[in-house]
């Protein structure tokens, strides 16, 4: 059984720009959520989508924002991107929704400049 | 406020020496606390799901134990590839919400 895709694995752009990564979750699994890791913060939680619908979302600006298609592959978008905004972007999904183990995928290494 | 700590932040252990990590938590009413390993590079595997006081599930050198306000990850005569950060994690009643602890990194000398 296939893990937790993201693509791509690395990332670099400059601040301003936009960007936006992918999430294939583990087939049969509708729940799709998103993390920010950093060194200082450790991991914060953006959103979760489930059946195409998001479900919770975390502190964050609204420069974050997501959708889920209906194959349950997710993608995370970051617009007018900041120094800040460089961390390790994870993907994890579940089969139901946040009340169950999460398959955590690689990650994004977005490092913005 | 909802709140995870884990203690300590690093901790150093011979191979063999066995050691408890701890996770503490306030929150208004739980609804599960979950320990991950995460190694680098990696995202976080999923180890444990602990619903309620008294609680406690194994796996391998692994044990982890709940109270009302902590949990314990106990590490019975590790090994080096028991090296890793360890992550908390607890899921309130009221929201569906993952709050996580900081992690600690442990690090089995050979």
């Amino acid at each position: 059984k296939a893990g937790v895709t993201q693509t791509p694995r690395y990332l670099i752009k400059t601040r301003g720009q936009q960007v936006t990564l992918s999430c294939s979750p583990i087939s049969g699994h509708r729940s799709v959520s998103w993390y920010q890791q950093t060194p200082g913060q450790g991991l914060q939680f953006l959103f979760e989508y489930f059946s195409e619908t998001q479900r919770n979302k975390g502190n964050f600006p609204g420069r974050f924002s997501g959708r889920q298609f209906s194959n349950s592959r997710s993608e995370m978008n970051v617009s007018t991107l900041e120094l800040g905004d460089s961390a390790l972007y994870l993907c994890a999904s579940s089969y139901g929704q946040l009340y169950n183990e999460q398959f955590f995928g690689p990650g994004t290494r977005l490092t913005v400049l | 406020e909802d709140q995870v700590t884990q203690s300590p932040e690093a901790l150093r252990l011979q191979e063999g020496e066995s050691s408890s990590l701890n996770c503490s938590y306030t929150v208004s009413g739980l609804r599960g606390l979950f320990w991950y390993r995460q190694d680098p590079g990696k995202g976080p595997e999923f180890l444990f799901t602990l619903y309620s006081a008294g609680e406690e599930k194994e796996k391998e050198r692994l044990k982890a134990t709940l109270t009302k306000k902590e949990s314990f990850l106990h590490i019975t005569a590790p090994k080096p590839e028991d090296s890793a950060t360890y992550l908390c994690a607890v899921q309130a009643d009221s929201n569906y919400q993952l709050i996580w602890g900081a992690g600690t990194k442990l690090i089995i000398k050979p």
